[in-house]
């Protein structure tokens, strides 16, 4: 069936560091792709997404790009904030509104 | 524009007790979604409802597990008897229809001991 892998966190960065967070997935056909954030106490919200290979989301400084030749969406964002410590989770959603999240990575950003 | 309310936050109960949790959803949304987050993992869709239909409930632990969402808005999740490995936030979700962008409350989290 349809999966998401995600890098275990935590990611720790200082301030204005690069922030990479990898995603693969694996799928049967041309999935959509996602990037939902949780900060602490809130519930999880749409970051980014991407509907077909090449595309490239963004939202915030973060982009990622959907690879189909690497079954890929890593996220990126060149200079991270405090206020970006977040649990951040990978999803795909093939063709349906069904959603398959990955476990989720945290990012802690200290100053 | 209200997002999704959940009630309670938080709700602790022995094994073989029941609970209930209750979801409202953004005004005009006809999808609502009831996820299951375990410590640890992502979010497991258990049950989607198109206005007061159950569209997909494949995930969900029937002998235990109930929803419903009358008249196509509030919509309630039980469990009844819940396990300790029922432990676990449970998310409900909102979208204007099926495959918008989904709008997540902010969880129950269900203790069992």
């Amino acid at each position: 069936g349809d999966s998401v892998t995600q890098m275990e966190g935590p990611v720790t960065l200082s301030e204005e560091a690069f922030l990479t967070i990898n995603c693969t997935y694996t799928a049967t056909g041309y999935p959509s792709l996602f990037w939902y954030v949780q900060y602490p106490g809130e519930g999880l919200q749409l970051l980014l997404k991407a509907t077909k290979a090449d595309d490239k989301g963004s939202n915030k400084g973060f982009e990622a790009t959907y690879r189909k030749e690497t079954t890929s969406f890593h996220l990126e964002k060149g200079s991270v904030q405090v206020s970006d410590s977040a649990v951040y989770f990978c999803a795909l959603s093939e063709n349906t509104d069904k959603l398959i999240f990955g476990t989720g990575t945290r990012l802690q950003v200290f100053p | 524009e209200a997002g999704v309310a959940q009630s309670p936050r938080y709700k602790i109960i022995e094994k073989r007790q029941s609970v209930a949790f209750w979801c409202n959803p953004i005004s005009g949304h006809a999808t609502l979604y009831w996820y299951q987050q375990i410590l640890g993992q992502g979010p497991k869709l258990l049950i989607q409802f198109q206005n007061n239909g159950v569209v997909d409930d494949s995930q969900l632990p029937k002998d235990r597990f109930s929803a419903e969402r009358l008249k196509g808005v509030d919509s309630t999740l039980k469990i009844q008897p819940a396990k300790l490995e029922d432990s676990a936030v449970y998310l409900c979700a909102s979208s204007l229809d099926r495959e918008d962008e989904q709008y997540f409350g902010p969880g129950t989290r269900l203790t069992v001991t």
